[in-house]
């Protein structure tokens, strides 16, 4: 079965640091775009950025551009999203989602983890 | 970077109606790729329609997707229960691969 299975729920203070993960199994996990979509309380879906895990090529909304660090390891098959520095406005779920066809950058997303809710709170 | 404004931003319709949900992008939208999702409380979203007409895998034929260059519709023919939810448009022609703010289809 091809899946997505993101980390645990994170619970940390402004300033501090967060990787979170995304580990891909049943499938090439190499030759797939994965993307990180942020969705803020009661809200809607924000594209944050790709990666293609073969070659780490990475594209970035502007929006999120030096906000996040997007990385893979192709050893482990899992996908991070990291912070070096949260701030309060950083709360929200994140969703780890797999490209459809192998090796396409434009694309829709077929596969999508659970999802991780990061809370940032003094 | 494309902005989609989906709209009506909310829905009534009653089980059994057909509901048809638009999505208008601010530039032409390459090759037509445009995807719908569906969205439930609690839930990731789910992939619907691809490349703006394409049906993905597993999804009923009452789903359909239309359009093209800047203007396009999600079609539900006849609601079931379970198809009141969020649904979501997204363009994946250009970087960044922006989502519409999304319309809520409610039990009237």
């Amino acid at each position: 079965e091809v899946q997505l299975v993101q980390s645990g729920a994170e619970v940390k203070k402004p300033g501090e640091s967060l990787k979170i993960s995304c580990k891909g199994s049943g499938y090439s996990f190499n030759i797939y775009w994965i993307g990180w979509v942020r969705q803020m309380p009661g809200k809607g879906l924000e594209w944050m950025g790709i990666i293609y895990p073969g070659d780490s090529d990475t594209r970035y909304s502007p929006s999120f551009q030096g906000q996040v660090t997007i990385s893979a390891d192709k050893s482990i098959t899992t996908a991070h999203l990291q912070w070096s520095s949260l701030k309060a406005s950083d709360t929200a779920m994140y969703y780890c989602a797999r490209h459809q066809k192998r090796g396409v950058g434009r694309d829709a997303f077929d596969i999508w983890g659970q999802g991780t809710m990061v809370t940032v709170s003094s | 970077e494309i902005v989609l404004t989906q709209s009506p931003g909310t829905l009534s319709l009653s089980p059994g109606e057909r509901a048809t949900l638009s999505c208008r992008a601010s530039q032409i939208v390459s090759s037509n790729y445009l995807a719908w999702y569906q969205q439930k409380p609690g839930q990731a979203p789910r992939l619907l329609i691809y490349d703006a007409s394409t049906r993905a895998t597993g999804i009923p034929d009452r789903f359909s997707g239309s359009g093209s260059g800047t203007d396009f519709t999600l079609t539900i023919s006849r609601l079931e229960p379970e198809d009141f939810a969020v649904y979501y448009c997204q363009q994946y022609g250009g970087s960044p691969y922006t989502f519409g703010q999304g319309a809520k289809l409610e039990i009237k």
